[in-house]
């Protein structure tokens, strides 16, 4: 069972206020995702990543950035808040060469932007 | 662009009760996976089925994958009130799971 952190659980900032996500995994996977999931709905996701120094971003466009230095560490960033971006984002980590490459998920960080 | 579809998309049976979820998707592939979601909670996954046929079971839960059909199920055989959350599929579109593709989710309430 992967350990995947994510920190702070629960964020209600102001419009245009810059925030960064952060999201840490024990294990040493080498692939790290972020999900964007609002109440009741599926799971898009918004970034990926096979290692440090690689990041591409996901099937949802987003105005979020994200970067990897350090295998543990997947961090994302908004640089400008908006309400539009009020959802549930969820991290998750993957073995390479993991014959199942089961996605671990963290507990995600509930964002509400007023 | 690939496509993956539950339903029902609502559950609500009784206790001792069996019912299916379906999952279907619309492009080839060999990787299918069942999460759980508890309300406000994080996503576990509960199977990986990796090949037309494959079958897992685990408790009350079954899956199953047809990769000929593009289908996948979630059996539950005699629902218990600890098995109420939502359930996703999601596909796999890549082969590694770089890429997962989640269904809509069924969310699934065992009343006693």
């Amino acid at each position: 069972e992967a350990d995947i952190y994510q920190t702070p659980r629960y964020l209600v900032i102001g419009t245009g206020k810059k925030i960064t996500l952060e999201c840490s995994q024990t294990m040493g996977h080498d692939k790290m995702y972020w999900y964007q999931q609002d109440p009741g709905m599926e799971l898009h996701l918004i970034h990926y990543s096979y290692g440090v120094n690689s990041t591409e971003k996901g099937d949802l466009s987003s105005e979020s950035t994200v970067s990897r230095i350090r295998t543990e560490h997947f961090p994302l960033t908004l640089e400008s808040a908006r309400p539009s971006h009020t959802s549930q984002y969820l991290c998750a980590s993957s073995e390479l060469g993991q014959q199942t490459y089961t996605q671990y998920f963290g507990p995600g960080t509930r964002l509400t932007v007023l | 662009e690939l496509k993956v579809e539950q339903n029902p998309l609502f559950l609500s049976m009784q206790e001792g009760k069996n019912y299916t979820i379906y999952c279907n998707y619309s492009t080839t592939s060999d990787r299918l996976y069942w999460y759980r979601q508890d309300p406000g909670k994080s996503l576990e996954s509960l199977f990986v089925l990796l090949s037309n046929g494959a079958v897992k079971q685990e408790g009350r839960l079954m899956a199953s994958l047809d990769t000929k059909a593009r289908l996948s199920t979630l059996h539950i055989t005699a629902a218990v009130h600890d098995l109420s959350a939502t359930y996703f599929c999601a596909v796999d579109r890549t082969g590694t799971a770089s890429k997962l593709t989640f269904g809509t989710g069924t969310r699934l309430q065992v009343t006693l």
